[in-house]
């Protein structure tokens, strides 16, 4: 079965500072996706970044940065230099074959305040 | 930039009432999906849809749900008789492709049971 876990329910960072928020995942499958998502208090989902089990390079999208470490299972999410707007939810998922391609297991989340 | 447009934002319903949620999806996408979060909780994936039939679905999705793409634009999810626990906030999401590597949400649609 496929499993994402999301040890920090919260975490605050200081406004212009680096933060990362951990993911680590389970599956017996080789390909696979992960995905982060952002959740402000107003509810929508925003899509951040995706990282496919084959890439070879970390993906990058502005100020995310997603750390994939393959053989630790993990794939954290570094937002660099932090802003107001960065405090929200954050969620990590990920698809694959055998949780049904077609479909996200999420996490838990992390709450993420950044402080001015 | 194209985004996945719902409707309603807030629902309020008396328990045991027909229920229908709207999505138009990103225009040029095949793959669409319906998920839902209750208040303090995982996000759960419902169902999916391609080719006017449903790819696949969870548990969740028995048979008081059901969905549809009615013309070549809305994407519902129909709730039959709805129950206290439905209450939650229901995403659409659609993506280009079944394997791609976006799958883009809508705002949510709050659907209060009472």
């Amino acid at each position: 079965a496929q499993k994402i876990t999301q040890t920090q329910p919260g975490m605050f960072v200081q406004e212009k500072e680096a933060v990362t928020l951990d993911c680590t995942y389970d599956t017996s499958d080789q390909s696979y996706g992960l995905f982060w998502y952002k959740q402000p208090s107003s509810g929508e989902m925003i899509f951040l970044i995706y990282q496919g089990s084959y890439d070879e390079q970390n993906a990058t999208e502005g100020r995310y940065s997603l750390n994939f470490q393959k053989a630790r299972k993990s794939a954290n999410l570094v937002i660099s230099a932090s802003q107001l707007g960065d405090s929200a939810m954050y969620f990590c998922a990920m698809r694959g074959v055998s949780g049904g391609y077609n479909k996200l297991i999420f996490g838990a989340g992390t709450r993420l305040a950044v402080h001015p | 930039e194209p985004e996945v447009t719902q409707t309603p934002s807030h629902q309020v319903t008396q328990m045991g009432q027909e229920v229908i949620l709207r999505c138009v999806p990103i225009s040029n996408h095949l793959y669409f999906y319906w998920y839902r979060q209750i208040l303090g909780q995982k996000v759960e994936f419902l169902v999916s849809f391609y080719n006017n039939e449903i790819s696949e679905k969870s548990e969740i999705f028995d048979d008081q749900f059901s969905v549809e793409r009615p013309d070549g634009s809305n994407f519902t999810l129909k709730i039959r008789s709805t129950k206290l626990e439905d209450s939650a906030m229901y995403f659409c999401a659609s993506s280009e492709r079944g394997t791609g590597n976006t799958i883009y949400f809508g705002e949510g649609s709050w659907l209060t049971v009472v």
